[in-house]
Parts: C-alpha cells; structure tokens; sequence
C-alpha cells in the first residue's frame, strides 16, 4: 500500500516555463518531505526539502509547497531547463523514522 | 562530499546463482539502505541497517538478506536469484540523527537470465 503517490507519470514543458509536480500522501504522522533528481543509470540525487512547520521552501528555481490539511505538496521549477530533464520523485518520513518512503515518480521532459 | 559507492554497474546472472552486491560509504554514516527501483513503482526498501550487524526488513525482503559486518559497507545478497529479481538496485546513506535526506549510491543494474 503505498503511502506516497505522484499521480503524474509523465509531464511535458516547454523550456523556460514552470514545471509542476504533485505529490499526495495518506500517513499523517509523516512529517519531512523531500524532492529527489534522478538521471538515467545514476543514483537519485537530493533536491530540496521541507518540514511539516513550513508551508514553503526556497532553493533557487526550486520551491516546495506543502499543503498539510490536503496531505498534498508540489514541486515548482521555474524557469525549466533541457538539464531538468529527468525522473522526480517524492519522498516522506515521521519523525525519527529511519525510513523514507517513494512515490512512484515523474519524469519530466524539458522541450527546447 | 557523502560518496556512496557500489560494486558493479551492470551484472549479469543465471537464475539460482547466489549473488552478491556491495555498497561502501565514506561518511561514517549509522544508517544504511537497500532499495529496488522498478518502472511505475518507484524506490521500494529491501532492508535497511541502523548500526554494525543491527539490519531490519523493509517492504520487501522476501528473498534477499544482508549482511553489515562493518559501519561502512552494507551487502545484499540474493541467496538464489530469480527473474523477478532483475532490477536497478541503489544503495543509501544517513546519518543516524539530525538531516533525514538519504544519500545514495549509482546503482547497480541487476539482469537474471
């Protein structure tokens, strides 16, 4: 039963538009949520973050918008690039939980 | 920098053969993770390990075990490999306290024929 969901298997955008990326969880004693990059044939890599106290988080053309009350939060990239062409996934933890769970992921294609 | 390294990029095996796979950190981190990454399914967690020879199931362990006889290197090991097993295995990192962000390894592609 996955507790992480990223309806969006897929998402196209122009290059210099924003891209948005949705994410909906179902435990509510999650409460750090997390953005991961992954290439193909590489690791993922750590994007940006955001605690359960804060409704927004800010990292360059990165923000993350968390919507407790609707367990649903979004990535914004803007302006989108050709190197942001890649797979996303959402991630979520509880407190002192070792463990972080995925969703399924998005991969974003950035048309030139 | 957190590097997580892995054994091997690609692999290639038989089915029944016993296989090994190798993750090393050089962080010093308490915490070490297995995954599977599978298409529409996103990273599943095998096992995971919170501290030397201390290991704890994930989501799906059904034929895998692991092994972490020292803090820096975690082993997964298929006891008898299966097709349902070929899949992009990634291995991760974490400090036991503070940051929850998981560092991870380059994976490594797992084909069972």
């Amino acid at each position: 039963d996955q507790q992480v969901k990223q309806n969006s298997p897929s998402l196209s955008v122009q290059e210099g538009r924003i891209s948005i990326l949705n994410c909906d969880y179902t435990n509510s004693m999650f409460d750090y949520f997390l953005w991961y990059k992954k290439y193909p044939a590489e690791g993922p890599t750590f994007l940006i973050s955001i605690s359960s106290i804060k409704d927004k988080n800010e990292d360059g053309r990165f923000t993350v918008f968390l919507n407790k009350s609707a367990k649903h939060l979004s990535l914004h990239i803007v302006p989108s690039q050709p190197g942001d062409s890649a797979v996303y996934f959402c991630a979520a933890s509880a407190w002192n939980d070792y463990k972080l769970s995925f969703g399924a992921g998005t991969t974003v294609t950035v048309r030139a | 920098d957190v590097k997580v390294t892995q054994s091997s990029r690609y692999l290639v095996k038989r089915t029944g053969e016993k296989v090994f796979l190798e993750c090393v950190q050089d962080m010093d981190h308490e915490n070490m993770f297995w995954y599977r990454q599978d298409p529409g399914l996103g990273l599943r967690l095998i096992y995971f390990s919170y501290d030397v020879k201390m290991k704890e199931k994930g989501d799906i362990p059904e034929g895998y075990s692991v092994s972490r006889e020292k803090k820096e290197r975690f082993s997964l090991i298929l006891e008898s490999a299966s097709t349902n097993q070929t899949s992009m295995y990634l291995c991760a990192s974490r400090t036991g306290t503070g940051p929850y962000e998981q560092y991870f390894g380059p994976g490594t592609r797992l084909t069972v024929t």
